[in-house]
């Protein structure tokens, strides 16, 4: 089955600066690959996610980038701010409506 | 558009009893996934379900856990007898159906589920 590897666990940037962060998996059979952000205590919320056919895409501060190959993707923030700390996980699936597999999550601290 | 509903928010259980914990899919999604997760952890798939029929259970522990969807009515997600290992934030989400390609999976509010 898919395994989905996520890095880092957690992250400290400063308020203005990028963040980065990394996941891998397994099967090579998935296509769709989504991020969620989750606030203590909240519900994930997607903020983006990629399908197999497309490279990278991008929504105001947020990108994602996949490379299947190396069958890694990313998700990258720019001028952080506080309101992005928050713990993001990374999932991927394989077609069609089948379960999401997660990454373990990595907890941003956005320093103002 | 009311998002998926989930109640209740927080329920607390003795050791041995039952705990239901229900799940509203948003308008128009026929996919229901439920979630288990425990503190500072991912989100760890239990079950999917259309309605009137499991798809995926393979999540789900054989024993004391059943899941249902109804025609009419919300998702179920039984533990029966529950235990001290059963404390988790149970999530249920909900996608439209997507005949060639995943549609995206949106969370509900989570009901926490804490034994005592």
């Amino acid at each position: 089955g898919e395994n989905v590897e996520q890095h880092p666990s957690t992250l400290s940037v400063q308020e203005g600066d990028s963040a980065v962060i990394k996941c891998t998996y397994s099967d090579s059979a998935s296509n769709y690959f989504p991020w969620y952000k989750q606030e203590l205590g909240k519900r994930p919320q997607l903020i983006i996610d990629i399908r197999s056919n497309v490279g990278e895409k991008k929504d105001q501060r947020i990108a994602v980038t996949l490379n299947k190959t190396a069958k890694h993707f990313s998700l990258h923030i720019t001028e952080t701010q506080p309101e992005d700390s928050a713990v993001y996980f990374c999932a991927a699936s394989s077609p069609p409506n089948t379960p999401l597999v997660f990454g373990k999550g990595t907890r941003l601290s956005v320093i103002a | 558009n009311a998002g998926v509903m989930q109640n209740p928010r927080h329920l607390v259980r003795r050791r041995g009893q039952e705990a239901r914990l229900r799940c509203s899919p948003m308008k128009g999604h026929s996919h229901v996934y439920w979630y288990r997760q425990l503190p500072e952890e991912g989100l760890k798939f239990m079950v999917y379900l259309q309605k009137e029929n499991i798809i995926d259970e393979s999540g789900m522990p054989k024993e004391r856990f059943s899941a249902e969807f109804p025609k009419e009515g919300p998702s179920i997600l039984r533990i029966q007898q529950v235990v001290r290992g059963d404390s988790a934030a149970y999530f249920c989400a909900s996608s439209p159906t997507g005949q060639y390609s995943n549609q995206p999976q949106h969370f509900g509010d989570g009901t926490r589920l804490s034994i005592l």
